[in-house]
């Protein structure tokens, strides 16, 4: 079945640490976009990216790193200049949104709990 | 001024009623539009789409876009309390193609 996979479901960070989140789609999507969800927030974008080894920063980009080596793969990693990390974060993919029926998928989020 | 605007709620209609959620937005380039649902815990899942002036009716759901008001809505028809969640306001936005959401609007349906 096509979809996006996060993993892991839950996270837990000890203060200092860098953790890495990943996103794996299998949709042919060229887009793929990181989201961060506070509670009772919506969805802030943190890094995008339209093609491989490319990428740009959202509102939030600051404390966060991402690498775009292959079309499936949008791996996040939250590094230790984050000094608020507990959050809900969303992967999704998308076809180029240049064209029409671009609707983008989610995939299952991973909950990091910051110890 | 945000980039996407929505009441944030709650809104609160007792079954089988009409909701009206609402949605504004900034960038006069954007072209596509789209309505998540968001239930607690949950990731958000795609509801609605919509790409030209007018409605567009997909079973009990509504989209209305306005591209010179730069509006876009979203009607529930005869709601029910499995419609409670929060409704997500996407629209893509012009210059940067970008997916960019506005924070919600939190929908209760009471029987």
């Amino acid at each position: 079945d096509g979809g996006i996979t996060q993993s892991p479901k839950y996270l837990f960070r000890k203060e200092g640490q860098n953790v890495t989140l990943s996103c794996e789609q299998n949709l042919n999507h060229d887009a793929m976009y990181w989201y961060r969800q506070d509670p009772g927030q919506g969805l802030r974008l943190i890094y995008y990216s339209q093609i491989v080894n490319d990428f740009q920063k959202g509102d939030i980009a600051e404390g966060y790193s991402v690498s775009r080596e292959k079309k499936e793969s949008f791996p996040l990693t939250v590094t230790s200049a984050q000094k608020n990390p507990t959050a809900f974060y969303l992967c999704a993919s998308s076809k180029l949104p240049r064209a029409l029926n671009t609707e983008a998928f989610f995939g299952q989020g991973t909950r990091l709990t910051v110890v | 001024q945000k980039e996407v605007e929505q009441n944030s709620g709650p809104l609160s209609v007792p079954e089988g009623a009409i909701a009206s959620l609402n949605c504004t937005y900034s960038d006069r380039g954007s072209q596509s539009f789209f309505w998540y649902r968001q239930y607690s815990g949950k990731s958000p899942e795609l509801i609605m789409s919509i790409y030209s002036n007018g409605d567009k009716e997909d079973g009990r759901f509504t989209a209305q876009l306005n591209k010179a008001s730069q509006y876009v809505s979203l009607l529930i028809r005869d709601s029910q309390p499995s419609d409670s969640a929060t409704y997500l306001c996407a629209p893509v936005s012009g210059g940067y193609n970008k997916l960019i959401f506005g924070a919600g609007t939190r929908l209760a349906v009471h029987p």
